[in-house]
């Protein structure tokens, strides 16, 4: 299978630890890369590699992985980090981009 | 740093043919992936395409049929073009700068650049 699949939604109460999970068959062979999107706004990568942030991305943000299934770990969870979180890879054979279908995360 | 900005036509009938540059500004345009995304309205992220600075597409097998992309090196831009369009093709269009990387065995390819997206309303 060439899909990437998410839980449609999660809550952390604030302070808290969450963890979003992506699982596919692509996970096998390429790190999970994750975005963040807030409403209005273009994504923005978090998480790429085995687990590396962007520059301005706070270190509360981790990623994981083990065989079909990567996590992206928020520790310590803050009201900013509401928001909608995807994860890509891509297709080992097409090298097609996927995709999952992205996980709402809500802080309460 | 590097910075993209799409431009477009906005507003489409059914059946035209869309146009969307990207221009990349700050940076080399040569050694990475140039690739389109989409949106639709409450939706999550598809994949259109990328070409690669070598020239190299690849493009997602739902739109292969009516898309096309390019790179013009000398103008610092890159473009989509998809014909036949319709109201399921209403989103916005975004362009991102893509990188891939070996680690050991294990394959890495993120979008580190986005630009801010541009709508698209084909009615």
């Amino acid at each position: 299978s060439s899909e990437l699949t998410q839980d449609p939604a999660v809550s952390v109460a604030l302070g808290q630890t969450v963890r979003i999970t992506c699982q596919g068959d692509s996970l096998r062979s390429y790190f999970a890369t994750w975005y963040q999107q807030k409403p209005g706004q273009a994504p923005k990568l978090v998480i790429y590699g085995e687990n590396n942030r962007p520059s301005g991305i706070p270190d509360r943000f981790s990623g994981s992985g083990s065989g079909n299934t990567a996590s992206l770990t928020i520790t310590g969870a803050q009201a900013e980090d509401e928001a909608d979180y995807y994860c890509n890879s891509r297709d080992t054979t097409s090298l097609h981009v996927l995709f999952g279908g992205g996980t709402k995360l809500t802080v309460l | 740093q590097v910075q993209l900005q799409e431009s477009g036509p906005g507003r489409l009938k059914p059946l035209e043919t869309l146009s969307l540059t990207c221009a990349v500004s700050g940076g080399s345009i040569s050694s990475y992936y140039w690739a389109w995304i989409r949106q639709t309205p409450g939706k999550g992220l598809e994949w259109i395409g990328y070409v690669y600075y070598t020239g190299t597409t690849n493009y997602n097998p739902s739109l292969e049929s009516r898309i096309s992309m390019s790179l013009e090196t000398s103008k610092r831009q890159f473009s989509l073009r998809m014909t036949s369009v319709s109201a399921a093709d209403t989103a916005i269009y975004y362009c991102a700068r893509g990188e891939s990387m070996v680690r050991g065995t294990t394959l890495y390819f993120y979008m580190d650049v986005w630009g801010t997206g541009t709508t698209v309303i084909v009615s």
